[in-house]
Order: C-alpha cells, then structure tokens, then sequence
C-alpha cells in the first residue's frame, strides 16, 4: 500500500521564478491538503482539494494556486517567488469521511529553498 | 493567528524520564490529532482523539483529549532517545476541511 508521495525531495530557485510542486496521495484517499512549513515551526494550512476543486483556503496569497487531477493527485504552484516562501511543502492525503473524525497522512515533503 | 498553543516549546530530558506536553486553545475542535516528525520527515501520525475526556494509549505514550475538546495532552513515560522529534498536535474543524497546527515541541532525550 503506497503511502503519500512527493516530488521532487529538494528544489531551489531564484527569487521571481515559478514553481511547482507535485503528490500522490495515499492509495484509495481522495482528498489531498498543502501546508508550508518554515523551520522550527507548525505546517500552516495552505488549502485542500477535494473532488479536483479547492474546497477550503488558508491565508496565503493568489501567488499559491493548486490543481487536482481525476486521479486525486495534485500540483502547488507559486508564482513570483520571494525569499520568505523557502519552507518544506508538505502534502496530506485524506478520505472524506462517513463519520467525523478525519484523519490524514503526510508525505515526506520537497524542501524549496529560494535564493 | 495560532489556534493551537503547545507548551513547552523545547525540552532536554535525560533517558528514563517522564514528560507531557501540552496542546491548548479557545476553540472546539471536532477532532485532535498528535503527530511526530523528524528533521527532513514530513509528520507521523501517532492518535486521533475524538470524543471529549477519551484517554488513548500506545506503549508509553499517553494521550488525552479534554473534556471540552480544546485542549489535548501527551505523556511520556520512561523516555527514550528514540523518541526525540518534534511532537505536534493538530485539530479539525468541524467540517473537516482544514487542520490547525499547534506550535509545535521539540524534544530531545540524552542517552
């Protein structure tokens, strides 16, 4: 049973550039959330997919946008980058469930670093 | 905003000792998760509380969730250095469409 998956592992890019970022969520999991993580810190939600639309946002700017496929895989993409994105992005996968507690699952994170 | 305060945010103990850590916020959480991450790992699901007062168990870790489902704890017993990372705790929203992070608390066990 393949876990979440996340690629690539590390990434760097100059200051202006674009990128973007990809993951599988767990095997039979159909709901997949970004969070950035800076260093020595929480991940702070970024926004969740679910049914290939965006269902709930954090308090990111539009530069973050995202996009689901049909095989609930997803991309984050930032636009215009800036030295404060370096973070590890991180991708959780989740089963939208038939009772309330709500679980998911994290992959092991691309590291961006900008310069 | 932080929703999520975890306390203490570092702590050294040697190998053998107790400890808890501590997860508090103003807010009702519909669920609360801990999880532990490792340097470069992303985080490690450990327990999910769902019911308020429920008391979870796995080996030396203690879990609870508080009455009113807004705050939550970890205990250790007798540490191990295996167990250093960084314990975070994470609640859901009613809807499920969004997890809060707590600060976070890094834990290192000397041998």
């Amino acid at each position: 049973d393949a876990g979440v998956t996340q690629s690539p592992t590390h990434l760097i890019k100059t200051r202006g550039q674009q990128v973007t970022l990809r993951c599988s969520p767990k095997s039979g999991h159909d709901t997949v959330s970004w969070y950035q993580q800076a260093l020595g810190q929480g991940p702070q939600f970024i926004f969740q997919y679910y049914e290939e639309e965006e269902r709930q946002r954090g308090n990111f700017p539009d530069r973050f946008s995202g996009h689901q496929f049909p095989n609930y895989s997803s991309e984050l993409n930032v636009n215009a980058l800036l030295l404060g994105d370096s973070a590890l992005y991180l991708c959780a996968s989740s089963l939208v469930p038939l009772i309330s507690s709500y679980e998911q699952y994290f992959g092991p994170g691309t590291r961006l670093t900008v310069t | 905003t932080q929703l999520l305060e975890q306390s203490p945010q570092f702590l050294s103990i040697q190998e053998g000792e107790n400890l808890t850590v501590y997860c508090n916020s103003s807010s009702v959480f519909s669920s609360l998760q801990w999880y532990r991450q490792e340097p470069g790992e992303g985080p490690v699901l450990l327990v999910t509380v769902v019911t308020g007062g429920e008391v979870k168990k796995l080996k030396r870790l203690t879990f609870q969730f508080g009455d009113a489902r807004k705050d939550s704890s970890l205990h250790i017993t007798a540490a191990q250095p295996g167990d250093t990372g960084l314990y975070l705790c994470a609640g859901s929203s009613n809807t499920g469409n969004q997890f809060y992070f707590g600060t976070g608390t890094s834990l290192t066990v000397i041998p």
